[in-house]
């Protein structure tokens, strides 16, 4: 089955730019989603189809995908960013989500 | 504005079933394929079955195939989660989603197997 990798936590200084990877067989030929979530809260949609922001997301997260690696990016991070997030991508009909990455900002 | 109250958790033994409903509004429901997905105590997400707008095309997670079975309603506006033989490691807070980019989660249901 197919597997999405993403490294278990990534800190970050405020102001400071974060990139969270999420890495999988030719992911590239996919579309991703990045979500957040805050403790006790239900996930968040931050980008989807690869690089697109709901309305309502900050102009600071950025979404790539190329390869086997997608990357999320926060520029000027701020501490309100701090939760894990999620990369989700489609495989065949069903979906995949990775491990998760929590974002630390310090 | 879009929202997705699940229902119907709680505690259940092992080998016991369980029926989850989610009622959506604040959208036209019949236009959008939905989706369930839970998250272990302390634990990521994982993807749980995905049903078409019309429900005529669903799938399912290999963890759950042959137990689970996703159904909707459009004339109810509710999204369901029929869970048949549960175990323990179907213990999780149960969430349902909208479309095919999950935009829209609503609060969780918690589920818990245990005798």
């Amino acid at each position: 089955s197919y597997e999405l990798t993403q490294p278990p936590s990534v800190s970050v200084s405020p102001g400071q730019t974060a990139s969270i990877t999420c890495s999988g067989d030719k992911l590239g030929d996919k579309y991703a989603c990045w979500y957040q979530q805050k403790p006790g809260q239900s996930p968040v949609l931050v980008i989807y189809q690869d690089n697109k922001r709901p309305s309502g997301i900050p102009e600071r997260f950025s979404g790539s995908n190329s390869g086997n690696t997608a990357t999320l990016t926060i520029s000027g991070t701020q501490a309100m960013d701090e939760a894990d997030y999620y990369c989700q991508a489609w495989d065949t009909s069903t979906r995949v989500f990775g491990g998760g990455t929590k974002l630390t900002v310090l | 504005q879009v929202q997705l109250v699940e229902s119907g958790g709680g505690v259940v033994q092992p080998g016991r079933s369980l029926r989850l409903s989610c009622a959506a509004s604040g959208f036209t429901f019949s236009s959008y394929d939905m989706h369930w997905v839970r998250q272990a105590p302390g634990k990521g997400l994982e993807w749980v079955a995905v049903i078409s707008y019309h429900g005529g095309n669903k799938y399912y997670a290999d963890s759950v195939k042959g137990r689970f079975t996703i159904s909707r309603d459009n004339s109810k506006n509710t999204l369901y989660l029929q869970m048949n033989s549960l175990r323990a490691e179907d213990t999780a807070l149960y969430y349902c989603a909208k479309d095919s980019n999950l935009e829209h989660w609503g609060q969780g249901t918690l589920v818990t197997v245990s005798s």
